[in-house]
């Protein structure tokens, strides 16, 4: 199947913990981004990468590293996690000025 | 910076009914307006898009307009059924260097009874 997916689906972890999400896109796109859904459902763009340039860095917590290995993949690695980095993560990926499309998000519970 | 606005955050309607679900976005140079769906437990799924090039278009039961000098683009989801509940995501953006930075409004959860 040609899709955007994430890995984990969810994740639990305790305050302190380092933990990853990958994402993998099969669409032959070059650019791909991470978002965050807060309980509320706001979704907020954190970042985007164009063939694995960092073009998009919102002002989001240094701790948040996000990681283009290839132009497929984008990772997103978080240090010392905190109780407000609880939400669903998603990854999305795009061609050039063409529409994006989403993963199916990894839901982190910071405990 | 972009700011986008969407009204109403929730909508109740009768299987068969229409629901309309509007947005306004403040800055002029935005033209890319997507609507995405999203069901519980699942990640957003584009379901429309409208370019400002264009004031109108249709898929099927689901139809957006734009207005440009309003600032505001709408969602028309006609003969609705059950299968449309879920939280309707308008975003906007500006097309810039082959890549996209979508401004999301808060969201509508429709819920369609049967």
């Amino acid at each position: 199947d040609t899709a955007v997916s994430q890995t984990p689906k969810y994740l639990v972890t305790q305050m302190g913990n380092d933990k990853s999400i990958k994402c993998e896109q099969n669409l032959g796109h070059d650019t791909m981004y991470w978002y965050k859904q807060d309980s509320k459902k706001f979704l907020k763009i954190m970042f985007s990468y164009n063939n694995k340039e960092l073009i998009i860095n919102e002002t989001v917590p240094n701790r948040f590293s996000p990681k283009s290995p290839d132009k497929a993949h984008l990772n997103l690695h978080i240090n010392s996690l905190e109780l407000g980095d609880s939400a669903v993560y998603f990854c999305a990926s795009s061609q050039r000025d063409s529409p994006e499309y989403f993963g199916p998000g990894t839901r982190l519970t910071v405990t | 910076g972009e700011n986008v606005e969407q009204h109403p955050s929730t909508l109740s309607v009768q299987e068969g009914d229409s629901a309309v679900i509007k947005c306004t976005y403040s800055d002029s140079a935005s033209n890319y307006f997507p609507w995405y769906k999203q069901e519980l437990g699942k990640g957003p799924q584009l379901i429309i898009d409208i370019r400002s090039n264009v004031g109108e278009k249709k898929d099927q039961r689901i139809a957006v307009t734009l207005n440009k000098t309003a600032k505001h683009f709408s969602l028309h989801i006609t003969e609705t059924q059950p299968e449309d509940s879920a939280v309707y995501f308008c975003a906007a953006s500006q097309f810039s260097g082959g890549y996209n930075k979508l401004i999301f409004g808060a969201g509508t959860r429709l819920a369609v009874h049967p």
